[in-house]
């Protein structure tokens, strides 16, 4: 298996802009996790979906993050607008029991 | 909060083991110990967990105190390739408790030649 798939790898752009990170997660995985690392915060659950429903997205930090799973194979994370306090890497996991296998990540920087 | 205390960082020469503790005095009885670490510009990387029993695995060996309050991981021969952040995280054992982990600051072990 592949693992994780993440992209882009790294993304730059500019205050206001919509920016949508992407993710596959390991087929067969019915867990997958969005995570936003920074110095500061360290790594931090966002939500995290079971069988394509959003369980606990008590850790996205305001309106303008959403995510969405519209298939067992797929999963987005759109910032709208985005500013530059977002600039993170943002991590990607999934899990089928009790261990979470993680992406690369993509970095991003918002000027 | 994380529910774990681990030292911030620590040195191990090549070749030796590297035991890496980590304290959790308020575990509760149905909690396991998970450890992840992260090489620099990766995603964490799961090691291994336990609940009471030690446990090995190819990677690493996790030794649980009696009293579950601690434990320690250990990595009998460090690599330089070994050089990450450590993280020790307490939590229930099924596949939606995972997004109950908290990642705390972890333990920074630098394997040296």
């Amino acid at each position: 298996d592949a693992g994780v798939i993440q992209s882009p790898r790294h993304e730059v752009t500019e205050m206001g802009q919509e920016v949508t990170l992407r993710c596959k997660p390991i087929s067969g995985h019915d867990y997958l996790f969005w995570y936003r690392q920074t110095m500061m915060r360290g790594l931090e659950l966002l939500i995290y979906f079971n069988n394509n429903v959003p369980i606990d997205d008590s850790g996205m930090p305001e309106d303008r993050f959403s995510a969405k799973m519209p298939n067992a194979s797929f999963s987005t994370l759109k910032i709208q607008p985005s500013e530059p306090r977002d600039s993170a890497v943002y991590f990607c996991a999934s899990s089928r029991a009790e261990t979470q296998y993680f992406g690369p990540g993509t970095r991003l920087l918002v000027l | 909060d994380a529910k774990t205390t681990q030292p911030p960082s620590m040195d191990c020469a090549e070749g030796r083991a590297a035991n890496l503790p980590c304290n959790h005095s308020t575990i509760s009885g149905n909690e396991y110990v998970y450890w992840y670490r992260q090489i620099h510009s990766q995603g964490p990387q799961y090691i291994i967990h336990g609940l009471k029993n030690n446990e090995t695995n190819e990677m690493a060996s996790l030794i649980i105190t009696e009293d579950r309050k601690s434990s320690t991981l250990i990595l009998p021969h460090a690599t330089l390739r070994d050089t990450a952040v450590y993280y020790c995280i307490v939590g229930l054992n099924y596949g939606g408790s995972q997004g109950n982990l908290i990642f705390g600051k972890g333990t920074k072990l630098s394997v040296k030649p």
